[in-house]
């Protein structure tokens, strides 16, 4: 099955810096999705990003479908930026949604 | 408008039991799939139902079945359970398999 890789795996950033974070996958997908996971364990839509380029506010996201990955950028973090934050993609053939292992952004005062 | 819902929250099962989640998707959404997230990993593909027919599976044993019923809401039913089958187990609603997906809060299972 596709194979869906997040790096980095943790991110530690001082309040104002900002970020890019990189989902690859392993083969063609028909939709690609951002998600933030808060603490306690709700999933939050950022993005559905299947190609281009979207932006939301601080946060962007661009992705690269013949090049097979995703970035998602956040500007002028902020400590509640602090979180999981998870891409995922659907491949229609297969009839199935595959997570990555996610990215721990921790942002300090 | 609602989002999608769950229950329950939490649940607290022993070893061999049997136990039953519930779904409700968004209004106007048909589509609801299952996944399970266990500590320190992303969410893993259980099912997908649409208009009540399993479109999608995971790798997940038999003990693990879900439904979808005329309103588009849904089960998923596990049976003998084991203690690695305690984890987070979220649902999610779309309008269609492969569009944009809204998750529920989800429900934890702890087996013991």
């Amino acid at each position: 099955g596709i194979q869906v890789e997040q790096s980095p795996p943790d991110l530690i950033l001082q309040e104002g810096a900002n970020s890019t974070l990189r989902c690859n996958f392993s083969d063609s997908v028909n939709n690609l999705q951002w998600f933030h996971q808060n603490p306690w364990g709700q999933l939050i839509n950022l993005f559905y990003i299947p190609s281009g380029t979207k932006q939301n506010g601080r946060l962007s996201a661009t992705t690269v479908a013949t090049e097979r990955y995703s970035l998602l950028y956040i500007s002028s973090s902020q400590t509640t930026d602090s979180g999981v934050y998870f891409c995922a993609v659907w491949v229609m053939r297969a009839g199935k949604s595959t997570f990555g292992d996610g990215t721990t952004l921790t942002v300090k005062p | 408008d609602a989002g999608v819902t769950q229950s329950p929250t939490h649940l607290i099962k022993t070893r061999g039991q049997h136990v039953t989640l519930r779904c409700s998707p968004i209004s106007g959404h048909k589509s609801v799939s299952w996944y399970q997230q266990v500590l320190g990993q992303g969410p893993q593909f259980i099912f997908q139902y649409y208009e009540k027919e399993e479109r999608g599976r995971g790798n997940f044993p038999d003990r693990f079945s879900a439904r979808q019923f005329p309103n588009y809401s849904s089960e998923l039913n596990v049976n003998a359970l084991l203690l690695g089958d305690s984890a987070l187990y979220l649902c999610a609603s779309s309008l269609n398999p492969g569009t944009e997906q809204f998750f529920g809060p989800g429900t934890r299972l702890t087996v013991l």
